[in-house]
């Protein structure tokens, strides 16, 4: 099983500031397969970044996403309001598709 | 538009079955491979189980493998997860999510609302 591993456990900033966030998994797996999700309290995730760079339909592009082999990076340039929340990476190349633990982003 | 919703959670025993449905909408089900995920109370996100576009081709969570069935009902656009033996450990809301796959990459891009599941006496 593929165990990811996201930091930090939180992350505490201003609007306006920038967010960057990792993934780190247990063995290399391939980026088309690493896929990055916000969730807000009481709602469902939504699909951020998938194949590690590539944004989904409506995402803006303030968001964006690096890495390959282990190591992922998300990074939302500019904070809005409305981007504060959990996000977890999740891997889809092997079954387990496992999910990260999340990086929860809160207001400093 | 994509529309995926869940029914069938609810409160059982501990011991107890369960069988969620998720009802698809807006999209060509049959050409979509499709999961289960849950989320326990305050917690992460856990992967349940997939089934592939045919549902030749089925994967499952250690922590449900020999418990849960998923399956699917590509006539009638649905997506099922039989649920037996519950525990407490399977309290959760249950999310019925589609796989988009591109050139670039796989990733699931629709959820639906969730459905609660408590395993309780």
């Amino acid at each position: 099983e593929i165990v990811l591993t996201q930091s930090p456990g939180t992350l505490s900033l201003s609007p306006g500031e920038r967010a960057t966030l990792s993934c780190r998994a247990s063995q290399s797996i391939s980026s088309s397969y690493l896929a990055w999700y916000h969730q807000k309290p009481g709602q469902a995730p939504r699909l951020l970044i998938y194949g590690a760079s590539s944004r989904a339909t409506g995402i803006p592009d303030r968001f964006s996403g690096s890495g390959s082999g282990t190591d992922f990076t998300l990074t939302i340039s500019r904070l809005e309001p409305e981007d504060f929340a959990v996000y977890y990476c999740q891997q889809y190349g092997n079954s387990p598709f496992t999910f990260g633990p999340g990086t929860k982003v809160d207001i400093k | 538009e994509v529309q995926l919703v869940e029914s069938g959670g609810g409160l059982v025993q501990p011991g107890g079955s369960l069988r969620l449905s998720c009802a698809a909408s807006g999209f060509t089900f049959s050409s979509y491979e499709m999961n289960w995920v849950r989320q326990a109370p305050g917690k992460g996100l856990e992967w349940v189980s997939y089934i592939s576009s045919s549902g030749s081709t089925i994967y499952y969570a250690d922590s449900v493998k020999g418990r849960f069935t998923i399956s699917r009902d590509n006539a009638k656009n649905s997506l099922y997860l039989q649920m037996n033996s519950l525990g407490a450990e399977d309290t959760a809301v249950y999310y019925c999510a589609r796989v988009y796959t591109s050139s670039s990459g796989k990733a699931i891009d629709y959820w639906g609302q969730g459905t609660l599941v408590t395993v309780s006496s």
